[in-house]
């Protein structure tokens, strides 16, 4: 069974620019979450998408959206990029089909590392 | 605003040794808690979890604590191996959100 997998794996970008970075998720996996992770913060939770629709949500301005396909293949924009906005993004796939999010375990993808200048 | 902590940013065990990491919360709302391994240029990998119910998971090598009134939980690693060597973060979460440690690196020589 493949893994999660994440596109493209690295981009540089500027400040002002938007990117959209993708996931596809292990098949039959229905709930795709991202997290970014950086030096200073650590790891932090974006948002959960399950079946189309965002679930969960964690801390994040507006400038950080994400959208879920039929097929469930997840896409996250950022937009009005800012040089804080460097990071590992990474995406994580689960079965699971509960109200919560978290009793099925996650498979990560390798991550997107986004550079803004 | 911190929500999750761990406290030490490195531990070193010896091989055979228990390993025990440590993290701190303060949101009573969390009802699961997560551990996950990191290897550098590799995405997490989830190790073993534990919901508010319980105060102990046990997987194999790998056993989670959680006690409730201090906000605290801790990974035990018994008995430690080399391929142990890694980032650990501890994560909580509810149905809305979930946060994460800063991660403690794991040390363990043979």
């Amino acid at each position: 069974k493949a893994g999660v997998t994440q596109t493209p794996r690295y981009l540089i970008k500027t400040r002002g620019q938007q990117v959209t970075l993708s996931c596809s998720p292990i098949s039959g996996h229905r709930s795709v979450s991202w997290y970014q992770q950086t030096p200073g913060q650590g790891l932090q939770f974006l948002f959960e998408y399950f079946s189309e629709t965002q679930r969960n949500k964690g801390n994040f301005p507006g400038r950080f959206s994400g959208r879920q396909f039929s097929n469930s293949r997840s896409e996250m924009n950022v937009s009005t990029l800012e040089l804080g906005d460097s990071a590992l993004y990474l995406c994580a796939s689960a079965t699971t089909n509960s109200q919560t999010s978290w009793d099925n375990e996650q498979f990560f993808g390798p991550g997107t590392r986004l550079t803004v200048l | 605003d911190q929500q999750v902590k761990q406290n030490s940013p490195s531990l070193s065990v010896q091989e055979g040794r228990i390993s025990i990491l440590n993290c701190d919360y303060t949101n009573s709302m969390f009802d699961y808690f997560l551990w996950y391994k990191k290897y550098p240029a590799e995405g997490p990998t989830f190790l073993i979890s534990i919901s508010s119910i319980k105060d102990k998971n046990e997987d194999g090598r790998f056993t989670v604590f959680l006690n409730k009134s201090a906000k605290h939980l801790s990974l035990h690693i018994v008995p430690s191996q080399p391929g142990d060597s890694a980032v650990y973060f501890c994560a909580a979460a509810n149905n809305n959100d979930m946060r994460f440690g800063a991660g403690t690196r794991l040390t363990v020589k043979p």
